[in-house]
């Protein structure tokens, strides 16, 4: 089945500074890679989505880039706010298949005011 | 925001009870899963389920139970809670796309 590695567990950043999160999957039949943000107290949310067709995706302060080849994945924040502190997953799926998407292990970021 | 619900938020119980976790959805969606999430942030993938009388296990071995009688509720049993059930619980849904919506999920501790 497939595999999601998350790097790192924890990230720590000063205020204004970018964070970069990395995941990687073993499963070349992958296409949708989807990327939660949990808040304290609340259940995981959709913050931004790339499909394998596309290569980099952005939305204001985050970005998302695919590397179909090297079977690899980030998450790009620039300048960093104390909201965006938060354990943040990646998840590869199999679009067609069985829906379900396959986590990494998270990373809790902590941005320091 | 996301019409997920789940009731109880916190829950503490003393070993042998059984519990039940609510879980319900107003977006009409097919699909619900219920995720255990460890101290370590981790999601695990307990049960799931594709629509009304739907439902299977997921990649983590559970002593608990589930049902899916109508579509917009999905709760979760277990009947004899041990001190290694106390965890997190998160309920999820999706619908004709791939994006779950979660709920807030229950801290559950059993002394």
């Amino acid at each position: 089945g497939e595999n999601v590695e998350q790097h790192p567990s924890t990230l720590s950043v000063q205020e204004g500074d970018s964070a970069v999160i990395k995941c990687t999957y073993s499963d070349s039949a992958s296409n949708y890679f989807p990327w939660y943000k949990q808040e304290l107290g609340k259940g995981p949310q959709l913050i931004i989505d790339i499909r394998s067709n596309v290569g980099e995706k952005k939305d204001q302060r985050i970005a998302v880039t695919l590397n179909k080849t090297a079977k690899h994945f980030s998450l790009h924040i620039t300048e960093t706010q104390p909201e965006d502190s938060a354990v943040y997953f990646c998840a590869a799926v199999i679009t067609g298949g069985s829906y379900i998407p396959t986590f990494g292990r998270g990373t809790s970021l902590i941005v320091h005011p | 925001e996301a019409d997920i619900y789940q009731t109880p938020r916190y829950l503490v119980i003393g070993t042998g009870k059984k519990i039940t976790l609510e879980c319900s959805q107003t977006m009409g969606h097919d699909k619900m899963y219920w995720y255990q999430q460890d101290p370590g942030m981790e999601l695990h993938l307990i049960h799931y389920s594709y629509g009304v009388n739907s439902t299977e296990k997921g990649d983590l071995s559970s002593e608990s139970t589930v049902s899916r009688i109508r579509t917009e509720h999905f709760p979760l049993t277990l009947e004899s809670a041990r001190p290694s059930h106390t965890s997190q619980y998160l309920c999820a849904s999706s619908g004709r796309g791939y994006e779950q919506y979660f709920g807030p999920g229950t801290r559950l501790t059993v002394t």
